[in-house]
């Protein structure tokens, strides 16, 4: 059974940098595609990203220049950076998995996490 | 904001069948295929409806989708209490080089 975990600060002052992980268990990291998906309070679900078998990313181009996600396929992680933030980028971020294959994501996502609420306050 | 537009809320009685719409452009539904997802608060977001009109084992075949278009729809019969949830159409955007997710619709089951 895939599972995945979010982790992180809950609370991140503006202008600095959020920073999460994720813990896959039940599936090699390598094999799949992984993808951050955040929904801001009161509001809907928005990609933030994602990172291909291949190491490739692609970013929402409303973040574009803010945002990292990489993986360490050492410890089964995917990470998430977000660069710069205000409270705009206050959400419930969730990690989520493409079940594609060497030939190319599948663009849904059916495995998730349970999310984690970052706050962006002073 | 979303390029994908839904009725923020639609309901209907225990047993009735609901139906959320999706209106998207060429771009996205057009030319992709479409999936939707069950948000229950507190939850994570569940896959109900993938390549558009696909269920995933275990979802219940009171769930449909269908597609016509740069138009969507998902078809919730024998509506339950426990259907009660936010749902959300998705696509690929070839224009944006993203995946955009509908504005999302409440159901509520009266």
């Amino acid at each position: 059974q895939v599972q995945l975990q979010e982790s992180g600060p809950g609370l991140v002052k503006p202008s600095e940098t959020l920073s999460l992980t994720c813990n896959v268990s039940g599936e090699s990291i390598i094999n799949k595609y992984w993808s951050w998906i955040r929904q801001p309070p009161g509001k809907g679900l928005e990609w933030v990203g994602c990172i291909y078998i291949s190491g490739k990313t692609d970013y929402n181009p409303s973040l574009k220049g803010r945002v990292t996600i990489s993986v360490d396929t050492s410890k089964n992680q995917l990470s998430l950076q977000l660069r710069s933030v205000t409270a705009a980028d206050t959400a419930v971020y969730y990690c989520a998995r493409d079940p594609g294959t060497i030939f190319g994501m599948v663009n849904y996502f059916d495995y998730w996490g349970q999310g984690r609420l970052v706050t962006v306050s002073s | 904001q979303s390029v994908l537009t839904q009725p923020p809320s639609a309901s209907g009685t225990p047993g009735q069948t609901v139906t959320v719409s999706c209106s998207g452009s060429g771009s996205n539904i057009g030319s992709n295929s479409v999936y939707w997802y069950q948000h229950l608060p507190g939850a994570a977001p569940k896959l109900l409806i993938y390549r558009s009109n696909r269920r995933p084992s275990g979802v219940p075949d009171r769930f449909s989708g269908s597609k016509s278009g740069t138009s969507a729809s998902l078809a919730i019969s024998g509506l339950r209490s426990e259907d009660e949830a936010d749902y959300y159409c998705a696509a690929w955007d070839d224009s944006g080089h993203n995946y955009v997710f509908g504005t999302g619709t409440m159901v509520t089951v009266l």
